[in-house]
């Protein structure tokens, strides 16, 4: 089945530590994106990239890296520049073309980042 | 700016009809979606409009008016596995067509 898997699902990290968030695609979609939730605010945009090789920042981009390599995969790292990391990432995925395509998000599980 | 409003939180009866309302001021519109949230899980998808009037879809309903800005998600003869969150989503139409998204409304349902 396609779909979209994010991992780990839970992951701790200490203060001062980079993590990178793993998401993979089997959609075939061209674009994906990585969006951060915090209780009461809605999802905010880190990062996305339209094509392999090509990234854009979102409205938080900050103390966060991406790359996309491969169209399958769209990794994040967390660094330690992030003040306030602990929080639900979420990668997502959309078919950018197509007869009838309403161009919807596709999303992973999610990932839950705790820093200790 | 993106601003997109939403009830914070709704209670509603097994069995009953709840509507659940998203105003939206976005520097450009190229369509709404409604997703489905339930705690800790993914967002999955439940409609989307990008012209007025109403998209109908089982159980669930979306409207909406542009000129007013104004989404409403319809949910009837609620089940309590309808307790989740609701997000309403605008895509913008410049740049890279981005979704934006409400902070949610988390729906109860009661017996």
């Amino acid at each position: 089945d396609g779909g979209i898997t994010q991992s780990p699902k839970y992951l701790f990290r200490k203060e001062g530590q980079n993590v990178t968030l793993s998401c993979e695609q089997n959609l075939n979609h061209d674009a994906m994106y990585w969006y951060r939730q915090d209780p009461g605010q809605g999802l905010r945009l880190i990062y996305y990239s339209q094509i392999v090789n090509d990234f854009q920042k979102g409205d938080i981009a900050e103390g966060y890296s991406v790359s996309r390599e491969k169209k399958e995969s769209f990794p994040l790292t967390v660094t330690s520049a992030q003040k306030n990391p602990t929080a639900f990432y979420l990668c997502a995925s959309r078919r950018t073309s197509g007869r009838g395509n309403t161009g919807e998000l596709f999303f992973g599980e999610g990932s839950r980042l705790t820093v200790l | 700016g993106q601003n997109i409003d939403q009830p914070t939180e709704m209670t509603a009866t097994e069995g009953a009809i709840v509507q659940i309302n998203c105003t939206y001021q976005t520097s450009g519109f190229n369509g709404l979606f409604w997703y489905q949230q339930h705690a800790g899980e993914a967002p999955t998808f439940l409609s989307y409009n990008v012209l007025d009037g109403l998209e109908e879809k089982g159980r669930f309903s979306s409207f909406l008016s542009r000129s007013k800005g104004y989404s409403y998600l319809l949910l009837k003869e609620l089940q309590m596995k309808d307790s989740a969150s609701y997000l309403c989503a605008v895509r913008g139409s410049t740049g890279a067509n981005n979704l934006f998204f409400g902070t949610g409304t988390r729906l109860t349902v009661i017996p």
